[in-house]
């Protein structure tokens, strides 16, 4: 099987922007988590979204966002961007059923996104 | 708030050295646990993963990790390292609960670093 994909690999954006990420899941896989990487923070949960809707959020600003589509595949948004957005996002894929069960999560390479 | 702690942020080994990572995460409820690597220029992979069961859990690479449930622990360990496990390595928690779905809480990784 295909692993998790993400595009671009590597963003770079100006303060204000705003910016889009993919994300295609493992094939069979409806749970989709994006983290946030950063030397300072470590790996932070932004949010999950299982069969189109938004079961769970982190700790983020409104200006991050996302969704997925009926095919799993996931985006994900950041509305007026901030020096300190500069991070890589990183998308997670799994078998997490309706009911919430927690299965391993698959990671994808991440996206690299730089703000100047 | 949920927590995971690692002790170790950099660690030194020769080859053929034993290795123990210590991991700690504040939760009194149930738990589903996992250690995650990443490799130089690669993304993160699962390394092994507990959800119940036989507390000693053994993953890929000759890697195993002992869950003690008292000590809130789940460390890592390998008998006898390779210049190939030089890499960082994540321990993450999944919380048990409403709240908590597709979320991972991670620790802020360890860097091992083994000298031929």
């Amino acid at each position: 099987k295909a692993g998790v994909t993400q595009t671009p690999r590597y963003l770079i954006k100006t303060r204000g922007q705003q910016v889009t990420l993919s994300c295609s899941p493992i094939s069979g896989h409806r749970s989709v988590s994006w983290y946030q990487q950063t030397p300072g923070q470590g790996l932070q949960f932004l949010f999950e979204y299982f069969s189109e809707t938004q079961r769970n959020k982190g700790n983020f600003p409104g200006r991050f966002s996302g969704r997925q589509f009926s095919n799993s595949r996931s985006e994900m948004n950041v509305s007026t961007l901030e020096l300190g957005d500069s991070a890589l996002y990183l998308c997670a894929s799994s078998l997490a059923t309706v009911a919430g069960v927690f299965y391993e999560q698959y990671f994808g390479p991440g996206t690299r996104l730089t703000v100047t | 708030a949920q927590s995971v702690s690692q002790h170790n942020h950099h660690v030194i080994l020769s080859e053929a050295a034993s290795l123990e990572l210590g991991c700690n995460y504040s939760y009194g409820g149930t738990v589903n646990l996992f250690w995650y690597v990443q490799y130089p220029g690669q993304h993160l992979q699962l390394l092994l993963k507990y959800f119940s069961g036989d507390p000693l859990v053994k993953g890929i690479k000759g890697f195993e990790a002992e869950f003690i449930k008292s000590k809130f622990s789940f460390n890592l360990r390998k008998p006898s390292v390779q210049w190939s496990d030089t890499a960082e390595y994540f321990c993450a928690v999944n919380a048990v609960g409403s709240g908590n779905t597709g979320k991972l809480i991670f620790g802020q990784g360890t860097t091992l670093q083994v000298k031929p």
